[in-house]
């Protein structure tokens, strides 16, 4: 089965407070690549980070951060210093290509940063 | 450098009645993929495609079905609507070869009453 769970729905955080969104995964394949997007109300997907099977080294991209553990199954993405303009909500994907083919989503989680 | 262009933004149609939505793919795309996005749900992968021809498909009925020009823009249809087709239709593209991940479209809002 290939599956793609975000078992936090919503979670609510004051404006600075860290807050780590969870993914967890699950395939066969041995080569296969996970995304994380994010939505803001206006509804389009926006891009923040690809990681592919092979590469488990942590990224940290100005307040952002990755956590990709293959032993756990998981791909875990944290924001530092949240901000109001981070509310939106964010999703795991998992596809088998870099990109062709379908992207597997989790149901989401939607992240609001109170001021 | 436009990105992915869908239209319209938003659609009110009957039960059993027809629809059509549109992609333009960002510049230097050339495959198109569809995905159905119901209220407080992930997106659904419906189809793709490249070269003018669908690709892959999801779980989706033969009501569903899509089309690709040759300037790799793209049309969705859906046949006999239900109440439960009502969704947010996005639109995805990429490279068909090498490339780096999906550009996506703000979507389509169907509602279906």
């Amino acid at each position: 089965a290939q599956k793609v769970t975000q078992a936090q729905t919503e979670i609510s955080v004051v404006e600075k407070e860290d807050v780590t969104l969870d993914c967890v995964y699950e395939t066969r394949d041995t080569t296969y690549y996970l995304f994380w997007y994010k939505q803001p109300p206006s509804g389009e997907l926006v891009f923040l980070i690809r990681r592919n099977s092979f590469d488990e080294q942590n990224e940290i991209s100005g307040r952002y951060s990755w956590n990709f553990q293959k032993s756990t199954s998981s791909f875990n993405f944290t924001i530092t210093a949240s901000q109001v303009v981070d509310s939106a909500v964010y999703f795991c994907a998992l596809s088998f290509s870099s990109n062709t083919g379908k992207l597997i989503f989790g149901q989401g989680t939607t992240l609001q940063v109170k001021p | 450098d436009a990105g992915v262009t869908q239209s319209p933004t938003h659609l009110i149609k009957t039960r059993g009645q027809q629809v059509t939505l549109r992609c333009s793919p960002k510049s230097g795309h050339d495959t198109v993929s569809w995905y159905q996005q119901a209220l407080g749900q992930g997106p659904q992968f419906i189809f793709q495609y490249y070269e003018e021809e669908e690709r892959q498909r999801g779980n989706f009925p033969d009501r569903f079905s899509g089309h690709q020009f040759p300037n790799y823009s793209s049309e969705l249809n859906v046949n006999a609507l239900l109440l439960g087709d009502s969704a947010l239709y996005l639109c995805a593209s990429s490279t068909g070869t090498g490339g780096y991940g999906y550009t996506f479209g703000s979507g389509t809002r169907l509602t279906v009453v």
